[in-house]
């Protein structure tokens, strides 16, 4: 089991709320990922950081944001909840690798988040 | 466009059988494939990466092979267990290092009866 963790594991919320999904990790790892899943789809990538400071957008438009103050902590914001909202969120963690050397992406447990 | 298809999109099978999922993929340039496993409710869970070089790669009863030539792969489970029902999902990478992409597949769910 990795060591990355996400909290909750299961919200629902009404619609408008600001809520926040924690990830956190304790390998040390520089970058860090958030993804978008939903049921019977591929992941979607919507932030990614390669280090304290740094985050940037993913593939997929998200409202979302994202912060980095600590290299452990990568907590994801939602200021105005809606339906559309509602999907699994997973966090996931590498170290920055180099070169052509495939580096291991650690995927936390996931927050499933429902949005009524 | 880079893309990732697996088939069959779910598959049921007997304790104890055998099964192949396989990964077709058109992402250019390719660095290293991955094979991942999902349980419903949990994280992907690392089970093979696979360079250009690899054409075959075991972890346990899953055995990985990578055709770079005709861009196919596929994951064989051998004597599947209960525990083998998951989605397992395949992902390609354009390049090697964290500054690369990667591209996710839907994912074959697999179902184990015993």
């Amino acid at each position: 089991e990795a060591d990355i963790y996400q909290t909750p594991r299961y919200l629902v919320i009404g619609t408008g709320k600001k809520i926040t999904l924690e990830c956190s990790q304790t390998m040390g790892h520089d970058k860090m990922y958030w993804y978008q899943q939903d049921p019977g789809m591929e992941l979607h990538l919507i932030h990614y950081s390669y280090g304290v400071n740094s985050t940037e957008k993913g593939d997929l438009s998200s409202e979302s944001t994202v912060s980095r103050i600590r290299t452990e902590h990568f907590p994801l914001t939602l200021e105005s909840a809606r339906p559309s909202h509602t999907s699994q969120y997973l966090c996931a963690s590498s170290v920055l690798g180099q070169g052509s050397v495939p580096y291991e992406q650690y995927f936390g447990p996931g927050t499933r988040l429902t949005v009524t | 466009k880079n893309q990732v298809e697996q088939s069959p999109q779910s598959l049921i099978i007997l304790e104890g059988k055998n099964c192949t999922l396989q990964c077709n993929y058109t992402v250019s340039p390719f660095s290293n494939l991955r094979w991942y496993k999902q349980d419903t409710g949990r994280g992907p869970v690392s089970l093979t990466i696979m360079t250009f070089s690899e054409n075959t790669k075991s972890n346990r009863r899953y055995t990985a092979t990578l055709d770079a030539d005709t861009k196919q792969s596929s994951l064989h489970i051998t004597a599947s267990q209960l525990s083998d029902s998951a989605s397992y999902i395949c992902v390609v990478s354009d390049r090697g290092s964290t500054l690369g992409r990667l591209y996710f597949g839907r994912g074959t769910q697999l179902t184990v009866w015993p």
